[in-house]
């Protein structure tokens, strides 16, 4: 499977919201409502903002959201913080006659 | 409070092998699929490997095939990779993670193979 698609790097001042796209095909992103959203910060090991597609576990901020359309799922993030300066990767399902998991290449938000 | 601890990380010639290993606390280990998921310095995340819970369904990556073997030992809690032929761009820093449907719900800190003459 092909990794999905991110933008490289997307950026935006404190307190303003951020999209970050995450397109894949039919075989992954379009046919399974399996999309997550992880957080890395430098050094540390990644961890989960949003599950199955729009769901978030307890304890992250509703600030952070997510949506599918098609082949495309998206991240939104808002009232950004700096905080949130971080590398954001989001990874799909895309198992048909076997387990597959596929990561995007990453997305990296710089907080102005 | 979940804890993956990893360990086994090193530096290897090409060709050669290393077991890295996956320490589990906090939760009931063996009710969970587990899954390695590798990141090579300065680049994105790859998935590697999965294993059930009771080791019946076992994946890899088209990359590793063949060369990785991913096992388990519930009654020790743990988590192994057995990893053969190392190549160069095996070089990474290697994650356990616990599975939960399509999602990686905890992950250990990382522990770091570099395969280099």
């Amino acid at each position: 499977q092909s990794a999905l698609t991110q933008p490289a790097s997307v950026s935006g001042s404190p307190g303003q919201s951020i999209t970050i796209s995450c397109t894949g095909t039919s075989s992954d992103v379009g046919s399974y409502d399996l999309v997550s959203w992880y957080q890395q910060h430098p050094g540390k090991a990644p961890t989960v903002l949003i599950y199955e597609g729009s769901k978030r576990p307890s304890g992250v901020s509703n600030r952070f959201s997510g949506s599918k359309s098609g082949n495309t799922a998206s991240l939104t993030i808002s009232g950004l913080q700096a905080e949130d300066e971080a590398d954001y990767y989001c990874c799909s399902y895309a198992g048909s006659t076997t387990f597959d998991v596929v990561f995007g290449g990453g997305t990296k938000l710089t907080v102005l | 409070e979940v804890q993956l601890v990893e360990s086994g990380g090193g530096l290897v010639k090409p060709g050669g092998s290393l077991r890295l290993s996956c320490a589990a606390s906090g939760f009931t280990f063996s009710s969970y699929s587990m899954n390695w998921v590798r990141q090579a310095p300065g680049k994105g995340l790859e998935w590697v490997s999965s294993i059930s819970s009771t080791s019946s369904y076992i994946y890899y990556a088209d990359s590793v095939k063949g060369r990785f073997t991913i096992s388990r030992d519930n009654a020790k809690n743990s988590l192994y990779l057995q990893m053969n032929s190392l190549r160069a761009e095996d070089t990474a820093v290697y994650y356990c993670a616990s599975l939960v449907g399509a999602t990686l719900d905890y992950w250990g800190q990382g522990t770091l193979v570099t395969v280099s003459s």
